[in-house]
């Protein structure tokens, strides 16, 4: 089974509004990692935000919250008053384990997003 | 301080040939990890080197990639003889080894292979 599934190939949104990028995930661990990365056209993967699975609040950095909905296994990227240079693709990533295993990552197939002026 | 850089940026090669992409992490990070996005396709795990030793390869498609990172420095990953399928871009990432916290990625700006 997928253990990161973004559901939204692709994604429109107008620019100064708020969007909304969907992810689930699949782990049977109580410590885990959620992380949503940005990758722009240039190719380079821009670490946003992290929440751990301990963490009773959503996680916020600057416009970028993340909807940590821990029942439900989904941790949604929400990024308010959209600018041009948002446009870009984004991952979802978990890190799961303990351990020896702490450090591995899982990524999502990743959502393309496009502000429209 | 300097990020994850790899080289070379984009390489294209002929089904059959070798090639081998190098990456630099971020010095003082034990952790360095190979993976590829295939297009369209979910960033996958290909393995996870701390210091010198690999800790997990278990993402590794078969014995025609491998890896290495000599002193526990640079890493690299070889692919001989490529295939048609291995076409992608192979990113690798580093980080502190830490074991709680975010222990955050860093990646590099990838390595694009294609194979003709």
């Amino acid at each position: 089974a997928q253990k990161i599934t973004q559901t939204q190939p692709g994604m429109f949104v107008q620019e100064k509004e708020a969007v909304t990028l969907d992810c689930t995930y699949d782990t049977s661990d109580q410590s885990y990692g959620l992380f949503w990365y940005k990758q722009p056209s240039s190719g380079e993967m821009i670490f946003l935000i992290y929440q751990g699975s301990y963490d009773e609040q959503n996680a916020t950095e600057g416009r970028y919250s993340l909807n940590f909905q821990k029942a439900r296994k989904s941790a949604n990227l929400v990024i308010s008053a959209s600018q041009l240079g948002d446009s870009a693709m984004y991952f979802c990533a978990m890190r799961e384990g303990v351990g020896e295993d702490f450090n591995k990552f899982y990524f999502g197939s990743g959502t393309k997003l496009n502000v429209k002026p | 301080e300097a990020g994850v850089t790899q080289f070379p940026s984009h390489s294209v090669i002929e089904k059959g040939q070798t090639v081998t992409l190098r990456c630099d992490p971020i010095s003082g990070h034990d952790n360095l990890y190979w993976y590829r996005r295939v297009m369209g396709k979910e960033i996958k795990f290909l393995l996870h080197f701390v210091k010198e030793s690999k800790q997990d390869e278990s993402g590794m498609p078969n014995n025609r990639f491998l890896a290495e990172r000599t002193g526990g420095t640079y890493s690299t990953l070889k692919v001989q003889p490529a295939e048609l399928e291995d076409s992608g871009v192979y990113f690798c990432a580093s980080s502190f080894n830490r074991v709680a916290g975010a222990n955050v990625l860093t990646f590099g700006a990838g390595s694009r292979l294609t194979v003709l």
